[in-house]
């Protein structure tokens, strides 16, 4: 059974520092580009950030650049983003979602966890 | 890049056909053929009903289907059940720079 398992939502205060994780397992994690996508309170989905199976290619929202950073661990089936400078309007639920390499779309997701920025 | 533009609210009675039109650019919807939707209950993850304009996942029932025209692509679903009352995204691939777009969301109520 594939499972995405995301961890490391918790309120941060404005201009803190955030690192999510998401746990792998039941499918070949290194087959598969991983995203971050989020969805704010009562609201729609948003793209945050690709990285392909090797990590030879990173992608960001403009929303995040900069401040955002994606990574892997193909040896720990583990994704991860550091979140720096955080602002309010990145209250979200982050949800990490996996690919087939060289598809677009979005073929599994995790349950998702909350990242409030508050003070 | 701006959120594709998709009506806040489509219903429908137990049988009905319902479709959502998922409206961007040239530079997303219109430039590529890798618009996938995907359907969303309260407090649920989202799961994927189509992918590639018009491929339906194994698992997913053949009454939901995809098309596009332009850089309008549109969901629909055929005879409409109680289980398909959600939120309903459209979203698409919009080149490597801007990489994925998604939509503003669809409520589809089961009358």
């Amino acid at each position: 059974e594939v499972q995405l398992v995301e961890s490391g939502g918790v309120v941060v205060q404005p201009g803190g520092s955030l690192r999510l994780s998401c746990a792998a397992s039941g499918f070949i994690f290194d087959n598969y580009a991983m995203h971050w996508v989020r969805q704010a309170p009562g609201k729609g989905l948003e793209w945050v950030s690709l990285i392909t199976w090797d990590g030879g290619f990173i992608y960001y929202a403009d929303s995040v650049k900069g401040r955002f950073t994606i990574s892997r661990d193909n040896g720990k089936n583990s994704l991860y983003l550091q979140m720096n400078s955080l602002r309010t309007e990145d209250t979200a639920l982050y949800y990490c979602a996996g690919s087939t390499t060289w598809t677009y779309h979005f073929d599994y997701w995790g349950q998702g966890t909350l990242v409030t920025v508050s003070s | 890049q701006s959120a594709l533009t998709q009506p806040r609210s489509v219903s429908g009675s137990p049988g009905q056909s319902v479709t959502i039109s998922c409206t961007g650019t040239s530079s997303d919807v219109g430039g590529y053929n890798y618009v996938s939707w995907y359907q969303q209950h309260p407090g649920k993850a989202p799961k994927l009903m189509i992918y590639d304009v018009n491929e339906r996942p194994s698992g997913v029932p053949y009454r939901f289907s995809g098309s596009k025209s332009g850089n309008t692509a549109s969901l629909t679903i055929s005879g409409l059940q109680a289980e398909d009352e959600a939120d309903y995204y459209c979203c698409s691939y919009a080149g490597s720079h801007t990489s994925y777009v998604f939509g503003t969301g669809t409520k589809v109520t089961v009358l």
